[in-house]
């Protein structure tokens, strides 16, 4: 079965150096997403894109979060200058040709800000 | 807006019992609801879902839910439970005039021999 990829598995980052997480979602899907666990916390919307754009995004996405698909098969989330509380784990979720369909969720980065 | 709210952020149950995870959900349109499982280092899985049409839903692994309007639930259960069963369980619902999904807070399952 087609899966979403994510990686690193694990990110170290100094506190205010730039990351950037990388995906591969399923080859037929259309939408692409970026979702945020802050450890003992829930899971949290950051962004979703489609057609090449920005469709959704949650108050957590300000100018520090940047997302990008690069060639026809990377989807990548670059946080600038990162801080402290940027530490979570940091999924990758891809669906079909419509919204509201179940959304298919990497692994996961672990990103750890020093 | 649109929340979820999992009672119960750890439920325990002899290997054999019945599993019930409860989840009640706020919504001011018609609701997509979702129930995912989340194995340890693993990412999110989906159990099963809700869109229209019947109420009670089955998944993967012996897991069904029952959508109840009246109620704002979406409780999952299983009659049985297996150790393998084992995991953290997420609620999520989304709408139709968005693609963001909303997130419980999730509940922990743990089973006992």
């Amino acid at each position: 079965e087609p899966e979403v990829t994510q990686t690193p598995s694990h990110q170290v980052t100094q506190m205010g150096q730039e990351v950037i997480l990388r995906c591969v979602p399923i080859s037929n899907h259309l939408y692409f997403y970026w979702y945020r666990q802050i450890l003992g916390q829930k899971v949290e919307f950051l962004v979703s894109f489609y057609n090449n754009e920005i469709s959704e995004k949650s108050e957590i996405f300000d100018d520090q979060f940047s997302v990008e698909r690069p060639d026809g098969s990377n989807f990548t989330l670059k946080i600038r200058s990162t801080k402290l509380e940027d530490s979570a784990m940091y999924f990758c979720a891809s669906s079909p040709d419509m919204p509201n369909q179940p959304q298919h969720f990497g692994d996961g980065t672990r990103l750890s800000i020093l | 807006a649109q929340s979820v709210t999992q009672l119960g952020s750890h439920v325990s149950v002899s290997e054999g019992a019945l599993v019930l995870l409860r989840c009640n959900y706020s919504s001011s349109v018609p609701p997509y609801l979702f129930w995912y499982v989340q194995y340890p280092n693993q990412g999110l899985q989906l159990l099963l879902k809700y869109t229209t049409g019947a109420t009670l839903v089955k998944g993967i692994n012996g897991f069904e839910a029952e959508f109840k309007k009246s109620e704002t639930s979406f409780h999952l259960t299983k009659p049985s439970a297996h150790m393998s069963d084992a995991a953290e369980y997420f609620c999520a619902v989304s709408v139709n005039t968005g693609n963001q999904f909303y997130f419980g807070t999730g509940t922990s399952l743990t089973v006992i021999p």
